[in-house]
């Protein structure tokens, strides 16, 4: 039981390149996020999804995309790379409740640096 | 939308002592708050969480507290030891299907001086 899974763990971009950030998670859980975290501003989520084929915008969906074709992957993209996407990735995913999510298990984090 | 605000930004208390730490929430239909703590390099970990239906909640050395009047809530930790530096993040959660994500503080860097 690997629990939530990213893919890389570092990464080096020059601006405008682009790539695909993958979250893998074992639990069979509905819900996935994707958060950015940088000094001072905690964890901002970009967007997530409740179940499988869907997918919404957080706070900061701009210069991302996603996709979540299987339940157990969740899928960041960045089309054109810029400095200010230079971050710590989280992923995380949680269980569904009637009453809705419950704890969120987080992957171990991707560094993305923007040159 | 939903927005949580974390204070303090900082804290340091003395070993033994207590700590507290403070969120608002904006959405009133928000009904999940849970705590994480993240120690340097490690990715976030519950540590407690509370529901709307319940005013207070403890666990061992930690407990949070509720005002959905006020909309806020607060994490206690008593008998602080060096092992509870970490960053702390409160976290918001509107509970139904379509709009069941989490929001998070800005976190709080406690520090526990010996």
């Amino acid at each position: 039981n690997a629990g939530v899974t990213q893919t890389p763990k570092f990464r080096v971009l020059k601006t405008g390149q682009s790539m695909t950030l993958l979250c893998a998670q074992d639990m069979n859980h509905e819900y996935m996020y994707w958060y950015r975290q940088d000094p001072g501003m905690g964890l901002r989520l970009i967007h997530y999804s409740v179940g499988e084929g869907t997918t919404a915008k957080g706070e900061v969906p701009d210069g991302y995309n996603v996709s979540r074709l299987k339940k157990q992957n969740f899928l960041l993209g960045l089309e054109s790379a810029a400095p200010s996407q230079t971050s710590v990735y989280f992923c995380a995913s949680s269980y569904n409740r009637d009453s809705g999510p419950t704890e969120a298990f987080f992957g171990q984090g991707t560094r993305l640096t923007v040159v | 939308g939903e927005n949580v605000e974390q204070h303090p930004s900082t804290l340091s208390v003395q070993e033994g002592d207590s700590a507290v730490i403070k969120c608002t929430y904006s959405d009133s239909a928000s009904n999940y708050f849970p705590w994480y703590k993240q120690e340097l390099g490690k990715r976030p970990q519950l540590i407690i969480d509370i529901r709307s239906n319940v005013g207070e909640k403890k666990d061992q050395r930690i407990a949070v507290t509720l005002n959905k009047t006020a909309k806020h809530f607060s994490l206690h930790i008593t008998e602080t030891q060096p092992e509870d530096s970490a960053v702390y993040f409160c976290a918001a959660s509107i509970g139904y299907s379509s709009a069941s994500k989490i929001i998070f503080g800005s976190g709080t860097r406690l520090s526990i001086r010996p």
